[in-house]
């Protein structure tokens, strides 16, 4: 079936170091991908997206590239700050069937320190 | 951008009791909502498709006895948690995709999540 498998947590970093957070999805058909990043007592947030093989999403420092070949979709930061700390979520949709509802990874909360 | 309010954000009550959780789409109209369930250290769980006019689907294994779902309107969506029980305990958050939005294409709104506890 569809699904989404990130990187266990918490990730702890000091800041300004450089951020990966693995994501690896299972689809059929060509789905789109995305990162939702949810920062303590709020909702979700659609930090980015990608709808295509080797798109390039990115927003507010952050990348994510569509590897259709590794089924992936990482993301990185170069420098991250003490704001950056929250859970994030990678997630998919559009595969075969979907009528719009997005599958949701585990989620990741990174924890930057000063 | 697009906002998705949420009401009430926190809801306590006693086991047997039913809550209602709204989901409105403030500045746009959103022919489907979806509502998710966030377990603590959790991803989230998608529990049903709200299509406006019409009934809800239900993902596998969820009781839509319990979980009532009503998309009345263009902007609304609501949530009722039926005879609640301490299991029931969790946070709840909608989501909301703006009409003609294609379906896949990642264009939800979501809400700021209802934490519900059942005493």
């Amino acid at each position: 079936g569809n699904s989404v498998t990130q990187m266990e947590g918490p990730v702890t970093l000091s800041e300004e170091a450089f951020l990966t957070i693995n994501c690896t999805y299972t689809a059929t058909g060509y789905p789109s991908l995305f990162w939702y990043v949810q920062y303590p007592g709020e909702g979700l947030q659609l930090l980015l997206k990608a709808t295509k093989a080797d798109d390039k999403g990115s927003n507010k420092g952050f990348e994510a590239t569509y590897r259709k070949e590794t089924t992936s979709f990482h993301l990185e930061k170069g420098s991250v700050q003490v704001s950056d700390s929250a859970v994030y979520f990678c997630a998919l949709s559009g595969f075969s069937g979907n009528t719009g509802k997005l599958i949701f990874g585990q989620g990741t909360t990174l924890q930057v320190k000063p | 951008g697009a906002v998705v309010s949420q009401h009430p954000s926190r809801v306590i009550c006693k086991s047997g009791t039913s809550v209602k959780i709204e989901c409105r789409s403030l500045d746009f109209q959103a022919t489907t909502m979806f509502w998710y369930r966030q377990f603590p250290k959790k991803s989230l769980m998608l529990m049903a498709t709200s299509n406006e006019g019409s009934k809800a689907t239900y993902e596998q294994g969820v009781e839509k006895d319990k979980f009532l779902i009503n998309h009345a309107s263009l902007t609304l969506s609501t949530l009722t948690v039926t005879s609640a029980h301490p299991e029931d305990s969790s946070f709840y958050i909608c989501s909301a995709r703006r009409s003609g939005g294609r379906a896949g294409s990642g264009e939800l709104f979501f809400g700021e999540g209802s934490r519900l506890t059942v005493l």
